[in-house]
C-alpha cells in the first residue's frame, strides 16, 4: 500500500494567513493527488485534483502543486470558512488511500 | 447536479451484515468513465477506502477488507450497494460513498450515514 504522510497534523492560523500543508507518498505517484476539505459532521469536499487543478468553484486562494512523492496545498489568505480537516489522498494504484489529515484551527 | 444519498440500516448487531445502499440523482450512474465508491470515517478519526465498483462491474477492494467486502452496481435504478459481512465494533464509523474517475480522484460524495455496530 502507499502510505501518505500529511504534516503538520493540526496549525493554528488568523484570517488573512498564507498557510501550506504538506503530502508525501511513500512512492512515486506522478500527480494521481487530490485534496479534499471536511467541515465538522460534514462529507468531505473536493478542492484540487491531478495535484495542482482546482475543481469547479473552488476559491483561488487555494493552490496545489507537487509531483512523485512530495505534495503541497497552500491556502494564500485565510477565510474564515477554511477552518476545517484537509486530507490528500493518491489515485495511483490500489487500495486508495488518504492521509492523515491536517487540522486548521483558529489562533 | 449530480448527487448521492446514502441509505440502510443505522444500527446492525455484531457478526451480521451490514448493508448499504448508495442512489444516484440528477444524472446516469452509467454515464462517463466514473467508478462508485464507499468511504468510511470512524469518529474522529481519517478516511478509509473500502472499494470501487465500476458500472460494468469490475471491483476492486482494500485488502484489510476484502473477504468481508462485495459491492455491486443496479444501473436499473442507479443504485450501488455495499455488504460488509461478519462485522465487529471496529465496523462502526459514518460510510460515505462517493463518484471518483480516474484522473479526479473522487469529485461528488453523499452526506454519510452513521453505522453502528452493537448489540
Amino acid at each position: 500500500d502507499i502510505q501518505m504522510t500529511q504534516s503538520p497534523s493540526s496549525v493554528s492560523a488568523s484570517v488573512g494567513d498564507k498557510i501550506t500543508i504538506t503530502c508525501r507518498a511513500s512512492q512515486g505517484i506522478s500527480s494521481w493527488l487530490a485534496w479534499y476539505q471536511q467541515k465538522p459532521e460534514k462529507a468531505p469536499k473536493s478542492l484540487i485534483y491531478a495535484a495542482s487543478s482546482l475543481q469547479s468553484g473552488v476559491p483561488s486562494r487555494f493552490s496545489g502543486s507537487g509531483s512523485g512523492t512530495d505534495f503541497t496545498l497552500t491556502i494564500s489568505s485565510l477565510q474564515p470558512e477554511d477552518f476545517a480537516t484537509y486530507y490528500c489522498q493518491q489515485y495511483h494504484s490500489y487500495p486508495l488511500t488518504f492521509g492523515g489529515g491536517t487540522k486548521v484551527e483558529i489562533k | 447536479q449530480v448527487q448521492l444519498q446514502e441509505s440502510g440500516p443505522g444500527l446492525v448487531k455484531p457478526s451480521q451484515t451490514l448493508s448499504l445502499t448508495c442512489t444516484v440523482s440528477g444524472g446516469s450512474i452509467s454515464s462517463g468513465t466514473y467508478y462508485w465508491s464507499w468511504i468510511r470515517q470512524p469518529a474522529g478519526k481519517g478516511l478509509e477506502w473500502i472499494g470501487r465498483v465500476y458500472t460494468r462491474g469490475s471491483t476492486n477492494y482494500n485488502p484489510s477488507l476484502k473477504s468481508r467486502v462485495t459491492m455491486s452496481v443496479d444501473t436499473s435504478k442507479n443504485q450501488f450497494s455495499l455488504k460488509l459481512t461478519s462485522v465487529t465494533a471496529a465496523d462502526t464509523a459514518v460510510y460515505y460513498c462517493a463518484r471518483g474517475s480516474p484522473s479526479d480522484g473522487f469529485d461528488i460524495w453523499g452526506q454519510g450515514t452513521m453505522v453502528t455496530v452493537s448489540s
